[in-house]
């Protein structure tokens, strides 16, 4: 009965591969969000989706792309992997307004 | 644009002390402002909010006040417990999408 739940929690895998993140949400939200954190725990948005429609696309490489096959699902593929990509990455979701968003437990990316 | 800027870590603190962890923010308008908690090898959890000046959140023995004079949202603990160890995030919302602080990394020793 997991809320948000994220696959896999652990990825280690080399440099130049191709790898996604998948991110479901069982709690009818209509918005979805993926974030980084880096090592020195630094949370950074990257992006936002509200009923499949991309609504918030920062600043990140192209190489990220998310995809939203429906409303309770945000995934996160990643081309050419690099280096610099290894931290945590966290999928959310909330109802929209101001309430609170709702964090899944991480997905800890190790690119060697 | 807009910016939250909390007070540094690492925090290390013996039980049942007294807990503060600055947070000011710089926003156009009146944001919704929040804390976060992280435990080690989880996700983040909200801890409490408030969506207007002078509002007070609470939870878990845990308050922050909206202070609209000082854009802050300060978060105060009287008596922390060796479970309170967390990393802790002030946050406001504005533009649909949350902009986080740093993060205050905080240790209670027994």
């Amino acid at each position: 009965d997991t809320a948000v739940s994220q696959t896999p929690k652990y990825l280690v895998t080399q440099m130049g591969n191709d790898k996604s993140i998948k991110c479901e949400q069982n709690l009818g939200h209509d918005t979805m969000y993926w974030y980084k954190q880096d090592s020195k725990k630094f949370l950074k948005i990257m992006f936002s989706y509200n009923n499949k429609e991309l609504i918030i696309n920062e600043t990140v490489p192209n190489r990220f792309s998310p995809k939203s096959p429906d409303k309770a699902h945000l995934n996160l593929h990643i081309n050419s992997l690099e280096l610099g990509d290894s931290a945590v990455y966290f999928c959310a979701s909330s109802p929209g307004g101001d309430h609170e968003q709702y964090f899944g437990p991480g997905t800890r990316l190790t690119v060697t | 644009g807009d910016s939250v800027t909390q007070m540094e870590g690492p925090v290390t603190l013996s039980e049942e002390a007294f807990l503060t962890i600055n947070c000011t923010y710089t926003a156009t308008g009146y944001p919704s402002l929040f804390w976060y908690v992280q435990y080690p090898g989880e996700g983040l959890q909200l801890l409490l909010k408030a969506t207007k000046a002078d509002d007070k959140g609470s939870n878990k023995g845990f308050e922050a006040t909206y202070r609209k004079e000082t854009t802050s949202f300060h978060l105060e603990k009287g008596s922390v417990q060796v479970s309170d160890s967390a990393v802790y995030f002030c946050a406001l919302r504005s533009a649909r999408q949350l902009t986080f602080g740093s993060g205050t990394q905080l240790t209670v020793l027994p």
